[in-house]
């Protein structure tokens, strides 16, 4: 398997423009995780899907944040408008079946530069 | 609510050198994760821990799950420049303390470089 892959690797964008970061989990995952990692605040976890289902989104900042995930291969973060202060490298993990609490494979992340 | 704090935040290695890392919380947890994220990378699972008193290794790393569940700490022996890199522990919030099944905690990392 070919990992978890997030498109794109590198987005800079002007601000209030609208973002979206894409991801595909792992084959077989049943748990799809969103985090921002930045120096100021490490690893956040943004939203996590259950069998597609949005299960937490208490992480996402404000309204301004969407997620989706219309199938079992295949989720979205989306900004809009975004903000300078959204720049941080998102990343998408996604977990086996009885291992959400362990092993989460994170893909390689999206580094989003607003400006 | 939950915290993982790690020491030492940053450290300088020698090739050759042992290094021991350490994670530590005000509440329990019961399962322990050690990550390590390469740059440019995302975070891969080193090692799990299950089990207080759990001392688990995988090749040069070890790590034991401590006694208090409230701390865990990470060892490697005879660092190689590969071994650069940023040390995470994580454990999987507790509904106890007001956290949702699925979600887990990060550290802030411990940042591993070479010596100049």
């Amino acid at each position: 398997d070919a990992g978890v892959i997030q498109s794109p690797r590198h987005e800079v964008t002007e601000m209030g423009q609208e973002v979206t970061l894409r991801c595909k989990p792992i084959s077989g995952h049943d748990y799809l995780f969103w985090y921002r990692q930045t120096m100021m605040r490490g690893l956040e976890l943004l939203i996590y899907f259950n069998n597609n289902v949005p299960i937490d989104d208490s992480g996402m900042p404000e309204d301004r944040f969407s997620a989706k995930m219309p199938n079992a291969s295949f989720s979205t973060l989306k900004i809009q408008p975004s903000e300078p202060r959204d720049s941080a490298v998102y990343f998408c993990a996604s977990s086996a079946p009885g291992h959400w609490n362990t092993e989460a494979f994170f893909g390689q992340g999206t580094r989003l530069t607003v400006v | 609510g939950q915290q993982l704090n790690q020491s030492p935040q940053s450290m300088f290695i020698q090739e050759g050198e042992d290094v021991s890392m350490n994670c530590t919380s005000s509440s329990i947890f019961n399962t322990w994760l050690w990550y390590k994220q390469d740059p440019g990378e995302g975070p891969v699972l080193l090692i799990a821990l299950y089990k207080a008193g759990e001392l688990t290794s995988n090749g040069r790393l070890t790590a034991q799950f401590g006694i208090t569940r409230k701390d865990s700490f990470l060892n490697i022996s005879a660092s190689i420049p590969s071994d650069v890199g940023i040390y995470f522990c994580a454990g999987p919030y507790s509904t106890y303390y007001g956290g949702s099944q699925g979600n887990l905690i990060f550290g802030k990392g411990t940042k591993l470089s070479v010596k100049p």
